[in-house]
């Protein structure tokens, strides 16, 4: 099984739609969840931290299921400029060095 | 807001040669790493660095790969002889502490021939 698991996509939606991410992850031990978002060819950056209880920001808003081993991120009211990849990372051992999925990618098309 | 900065930018360098990939840290970060994403595949750590040593590496990290911390400021990722499966964008990031989300730099991407 995959260390933390994506669908690749691409998820093609129109402007203003909402649009659902899945991750599941490997590592029962796993401490911290994170949803980073990736440009073509730039480097990821953080969007948001994962926490048990759910967290909001703005349009996004972030879930994670431990029972399950299960991580969302939904967005709403899709912009044009919510286009990227979307990571799904997941931290692993005492480094706290980060584990990736593979990303989905989304389009958000006008 | 400080950033994580990385130089050079894109880097061309033969088959066989060292190469020496340079990050400097947000300035009150104290955990460093190095990943390296091939064109087309997901992120993979190499390395984590804290008080000036390794604390983590990841198979991928050979002896041909060698991090330090020369003056206090550059954490450096050194290839000592590059291979063409080492093209890749090299990130560093940075962290705070081990419960603060980690910071990347820009990337350097590095092409071998």
């Amino acid at each position: 099984r995959k260390e933390v698991e994506q669908d690749p996509g691409p998820f093609n939606v129109p402007e203003g739609a909402t649009v659902a991410f899945n991750c599941t992850y490997s590592n029962s031990a796993s401490q911290s969840f994170f949803w980073y978002r990736q440009d073509c060819r730039k480097e990821p950056k953080l969007l948001m931290s994962v926490y048990s209880s759910g967290n909001e920001d703005g349009r996004f808003t972030a879930q994670l299921n431990r029972a399950s081993q299960y991580i969302s991120l939904l967005i709403r009211d899709s912009k044009l400029s919510d286009s990227a990849t979307y990571l799904c990372v997941v931290n692993g051992g005492a480094t706290n060095k980060l584990i990736f999925g593979t990303g989905t990618l989304l389009a958000v098309q006008p | 807001e400080p950033e994580v900065t990385q130089t050079p930018s894109h880097q061309v360098t033969q088959m066989g040669q060292e190469v020496i990939l340079r990050c400097v840290p947000i300035s009150n970060h104290l955990y460093f790493y190095w990943y390296r994403q091939i064109l087309g595949q997901k992120v993979e750590f190499l390395v984590s660095f804290y008080n000036n040593e390794i604390s983590e590496k990841s198979e991928i990290f050979d002896d041909q790969f060698s991090v330090e911390r020369p003056d206090g400021s550059n954490f450096t990722l050194k290839i000592r002889s590059t291979k063409l499966e080492d093209s890749a964008m090299y990130f560093c990031a940075t962290a705070k502490d081990l419960n603060q989300p980690q910071h990347f730099g820009d990337g350097t991407r590095l092409s071998i021939l």
